[in-house]
């Protein structure tokens, strides 16, 4: 079945402590990207990457990390959470070349920082 | 560049009801436009699209028409069910970026029986 997996689901955790939300897909997609969803922000763009090894920052990049070393995965780090980047976060990915708009997205990751 | 703009909610109405959210657009040239469906718990997915002016994108009993001249795409459904209840969002391609989406805000739905 084609999809994107994000884990974990939920995390609570605490102000400082690194961690990592994982996502995969398995349709072979070149583009995936990060966004976090708040209430009456709408969906907003974290990172994003082409392809392996290329990533460029979405409109708020600021405490995130990613990475791109394998073509099915596209980890998000945050280094040292804070309380402001609790958020429902999802992961998405397509293909790049036909533009058809079709964005695949996992389930999402809530997360809360205390 | 491009950007998009979509009625606040909360939406609520009776099951049957006429939907309309509304949807409009500013873009360089004439891009795709889409419109994405978020239920409870679950991740967003691709409702319908149009790849040109005039298009009609139709899915699960919902249309949406390109319309240039008054930058719209409005998101339309005759008769609402309960099961339609989610998150809407309106959204058209980065420009110059294929596969990169900017997001309307979404509305939410809530459909009573």
């Amino acid at each position: 079945e084609a999809q994107v997996t994000q884990n974990p689901r939920y995390l609570i955790t605490v102000t400082g402590k690194k961690l990592t939300v994982t996502c995969s897909q398995n349709m072979n997609h070149e583009y995936m990207s990060w966004y976090r969803q708040d209430p009456g922000l709408g969906l907003r763009q974290i990172y994003y990457s082409m392809n392996v090894e290329v990533t460029d920052k979405g409109d708020v990049p600021e405490g995130y990390k990613v990475s791109r070393k394998e073509k099915r995965n596209f980890p998000l780090i945050l280094e040292s959470p804070s309380p402001n980047q609790t958020s429902l976060y999802f992961c998405a990915s397509s293909l790049m070349w036909t533009n058809t708009g079709e964005l695949f997205f996992g389930e999402g990751s809530r997360l809360t920082v205390l | 560049g491009n950007s998009v703009t979509q009625m606040e909610g909360p939406v609520t109405l009776s099951e049957e009801a006429f939907l309309t959210i509304n949807c409009t657009y500013t873009a360089t040239g004439y891009p795709s436009l889409f419109w994405y469906v978020q239920y409870p718990g679950e991740g967003l997915q691709l409702l319908l699209k149009a790849t040109k002016a005039d298009d009609k994108g139709s899915n699960k009993g919902f249309e949406a028409t390109y319309r240039k001249e008054t930058t719209s795409f409005h998101l339309e459904k005759g008769s609402v069910q309960v099961s339609d209840s989610a998150v809407y969002f309106c959204a058209l391609p980065v420009e110059g970026s294929q596969g990169n989406l900017i997001f309307g805000k979404g509305t939410k739905l809530s459909v009573k029986p």
